[in-house]
């Protein structure tokens, strides 16, 4: 069974702050990785992908990827209020285009 | 971005009753998915559409659930006997661009009593 696991939270951070959110992953073969914000009682929106070990940075977000230790983090620079929500992690396989959640990070950003 | 809308928004039915949940990207794609969010629980994939096939289903998605594209815009995707258990948030997802990244529609809410 290939999994996705995450803190479920709530990671508290006072505004301005870096909120670093974390994912491990099971299946050693996945390729693709995926995070998405998603408001309560709302859809998931598609924040960023990353494909390769590293950094990719996109303006305040920052993902890493580690597939050695099969470990996918987000950082969160100059956290806003508005960026208060639930960060779900989400991994596609290397012969599957369906994505694999995990259960998601509660993120709460303090004025 | 790609966009999709779904409809209903919310939906309410009787336990045993059919529904049918649309989808309809505003732009031809290819790919299209379904994944369903029971309250508090994980977003759970169910079904990848295509070229008007089925190319993956999940262990959820048994004989009640059936997808369709019937006019070759709108994606369907209906429970032919609705449980109890089938009460949960029902999002389609498309494929954007030549990435394999998915857009998520806004969902549909189905209530089953």
């Amino acid at each position: 069974q290939k999994e996705v696991e995450q803190n479920s939270g709530p990671l508290s951070v006072p505004e301005g702050a870096i909120a670093s959110l974390n994912c491990t992953y099971s299946d050693r073969g996945s390729q693709s990785f995926f995070w998405y914000r998603q408001y309560s009682g709302k859809s998931p929106e598609l924040i960023m992908f990353i494909y390769s070990n590293g950094d990719k940075e996109d303006g305040r977000f920052t993902a890493q990827l580690n597939k050695a230790s099969q470990y996918v983090s987000l950082l969160i620079r100059d956290s806003q209020p508005s960026d208060s929500a639930t960060y779900l992690c989400a991994v596609m396989g290397d012969s599957s285009y369906k994505l694999i959640f995990g259960s998601g990070t509660r993120l709460l950003v303090r004025p | 971005e790609p966009e999709v809308t779904q409809t209903p928004s919310h939906q309410v039915t009787q336990m045993g009753q059919e529904v049918i949940l649309r989808c309809v990207p505003i732009s031809n794609h290819l790919y299209f998915y379904w994944y369903r969010q029971i309250l508090g629980q994980k977003v759970e994939f169910l079904v990848s559409f295509y070229n008007n096939e089925i190319s993956e289903k999940s262990e959820i998605f048994d004989d009640q659930f059936s997808v369709e594209r019937p006019d070759g815009s709108n994606f369907t995707l209906k429970i032919r006997s609705t449980k109890l258990e089938d009460s949960a948030m029902y999002f389609c997802a498309i494929q954007g661009g030549l990435s394999d990244t998915q857009y998520f529609g806004p969902g549909t809410r189905l209530t089953v009593l």
